[in-house]
C-alpha cells in the first residue's frame, strides 16, 4: 500500500527557513516523479514545486522560486523541501504527492496527510 | 487569479446531473495539455477523480466522468449522492508559465 508521510512543518518567523520532508513507501520511489502542492487556509490548491523520478529535474512555481528547493533522497525513499526566506503568504498545508506515472501530465494519485507551516512573528 | 476558471459553487439535487467546468486558454487546456480533477472534503488530502481528461482511476465510480473541449474542460457527475459534497479542482500545465497550475476550485452543495 502506497504511503506518504509530511513532517517538519510547524511556526517560522518571515524570513526563516524550514525543511519539510515527505517519508514514502509501498511503491519504487525512484521511479516516479514527486511534487509538493500547497493549500493556504480556507484557499485552494497550489501547485509549489515537482522533481523527476530520476535524472533530478526540479520545476518551481514563481511564487517560490529563488526560495524554495525541492529534492529526494531515492535512497531513503524521502522527498524534500527546503523553503528559505519564508513568508507570511507561504501559510498553507503542504501536502507531497506521487504521480500516476511518468508522463501522466503530473497527475497525482496519492497525496500525504499534509504538513502545516505557518509564517508568523 | 486562477489561470483555470472553475465556477465557485454548483448545486444540485439528489440523483441529478452536473456538471464543473474549467476554463483556461491555448497556453494550457488549448494547446493540449492533460486535464486533470481532484475531489477534496475538508481537512482532508485530495483524490484523484479523472486524469489524462477522462481517466478514471481504479475505484472512481464511473458516475465521474471528464471531458474536454478546445480551451474547456468538463467534470460530469450524475446520479448525484449526498457524499460527493466536496470541493472540486481542476489541473493542467501552462507553457507559458512553464508550471502546473490548478482552478480555484468549485464547492458541489447536495441539496
Amino acid at each position: 500500500e502506497v504511503h506518504l508521510l509530511e513532517s517538519g512543518g510547524g511556526l517560522e518567523q518571515p524570513g526563516g527557513s524550514l525543511r519539510l520532508s515527505c517519508a514514502a513507501s509501498g511503491f519504487t520511489f525512484s521511479s516516479f516523479p514527486m511534487t509538493w502542492v500547497r493549500q493556504a487556509p480556507g484557499k485552494g490548491l497550489e501547485w509549489v514545486s515537482a522533481i523527476s523520478g530520476s535524472d533530478g529535474r526540479t520545476f518551481y512555481a514563481d511564487s517560490v522560486k529563488g526560495r524554495f528547493t525541492i529534492s529526494r533522497d531515492n535512497s531513503k525513499n524521502t522527498l524534500y523541501l527546503q523553503m528559505n526566506s519564508l513568508r507570511a503568504e507561504d501559510t498553507a498545508v503542504y501536502y507531497c504527492a506521487k504521480e500516476l506515472f511518468a508522463g501522466s501530465g503530473l497527475a497525482l494519485d496519492y497525496w500525504g496527510q499534509g504538513t502545516l507551516v505557518t509564517v508568523s512573528s | 487569479q486562477s489561470v483555470l476558471t472553475q465556477p465557485p459553487s454548483v448545486s444540485g439535487a439528489p440523483g441529478q446531473r452536473v456538471t464543473i467546468s474549467c476554463t483556461g486558454s491555448s497556453s494550457n487546456i488549448g494547446a493540449g495539455y492533460d486535464v486533470h480533477w481532484y475531489q477534496q472534503f475538508p481537512g482532508t488530502a485530495p483524490k484523484l477523480l479523472i486524469y489524462g481528461d477522462s481517466n478514471r482511476p481504479s475505484g472512481v465510480p464511473d458516475r465521474f466522468s471528464g471531458s474536454k473541449s478546445g480551451t474547456s474542460a468538463s467534470l460530469a457527475i450524475t446520479g448525484l449522492q449526498a457524499e460527493d459534497e466536496a470541493d472540486y479542482y481542476c489541473q493542467s500545465h501552462d507553457n507559458r508559465l512553464i508550471a502546473w497550475v490548478f482552478g480555484g476550485g468549485t464547492k458541489l452543495t447536495v441539496l
